[in-house]
């Protein structure tokens, strides 16, 4: 079966530092890998997306960045956080030509301070 | 671009039906998705509609509309573990383009 790893759960950065979230996932090849943000009580807005292994798709111009090193490996980056970049980050994945069923992992609550 | 309109909330007693409602704007539609999300949780896939019409899975049940650029979740015989956030989301190139979700809250 398959499985997707995001770390950590929680993060509390300063403004200005940087920051490295990590996602994984086994059991499956190939996978299209997701970046999404939720705001408290908001909806969910991609940041990126990947169809290969170097290969990413930005959709909101930010002070982020992603990279895929690895077919299963996601990371999400930033060089200098903004007080704006706190929220819950999603990591997803689907087979690659089923875009509309996504498999998302734990999640990520970054609070910038 | 894309959009997507949902009712912000949505109130029901346990045992009762519940519908809410999506509609949306869009380039390059595939179909229309719908996932739920309990609070503090990640989001999970409830079910897919590519063509017109109904898909039931279990108490849940979708609709589509592309002609109307409209669809449906339907919840039947309410229960409190219902209570959560649900999400529509339009299948575009590639990705997936979310609403801005439905919080339900399910009352005894």
């Amino acid at each position: 079966s398959q499985t997707i790893h995001q770390w950590p759960a929680t993060l509390v950065q300063p403004v200005g530092s940087p920051l490295s979230l990590e996602c994984t996932v086994e059991g499956t090849s190939n996978p299209n890998l997701y970046w999404y943000r939720q705001a408290a009580g908001r909806g969910l807005q991609l940041l990126f997306y990947s169809v290969g292994i170097g290969q990413i798709s930005s959709e909101v111009p930010q002070n982020l960045s992603a990279s895929r090193p690895q077919d299963r490996q996601f990371i999400l980056s930033s060089k200098k956080l903004l007080l704006s970049d706190s929220g819950f980050y999603l990591c997803a994945w689907s087979i690659s030509t089923g875009v509309d069923e996504q498999y998302f992992g734990p999640g990520t609550r970054l609070t910038v301070t | 671009g894309q959009s997507l309109e949902q009712p912000s909330e949505v109130t029901a007693v346990e045992g009762a039906i519940v519908q809410i409602n999506c509609t949306y704007q869009t380039s390059g539609f595939y179909g229309l998705s719908w996932y739920q999300q309990h609070d503090g949780g990640a989001p999970t896939f409830l079910s897919y509609n590519g063509l017109d019409g109904l898909e039931e899975t279990g108490r849940f049940s979708s609709f589509l509309s592309r002609s109307d650029s409209y669809g449906y979740l339907l919840l039947q015989e309410l229960q409190m573990k219902d209570s959560a956030s649900y999400f529509c989301a339009v299948t575009g190139f590639q990705k997936l383009v979310f609403g801005t979700g439905t919080r339900l809250l399910v009352s005894p």
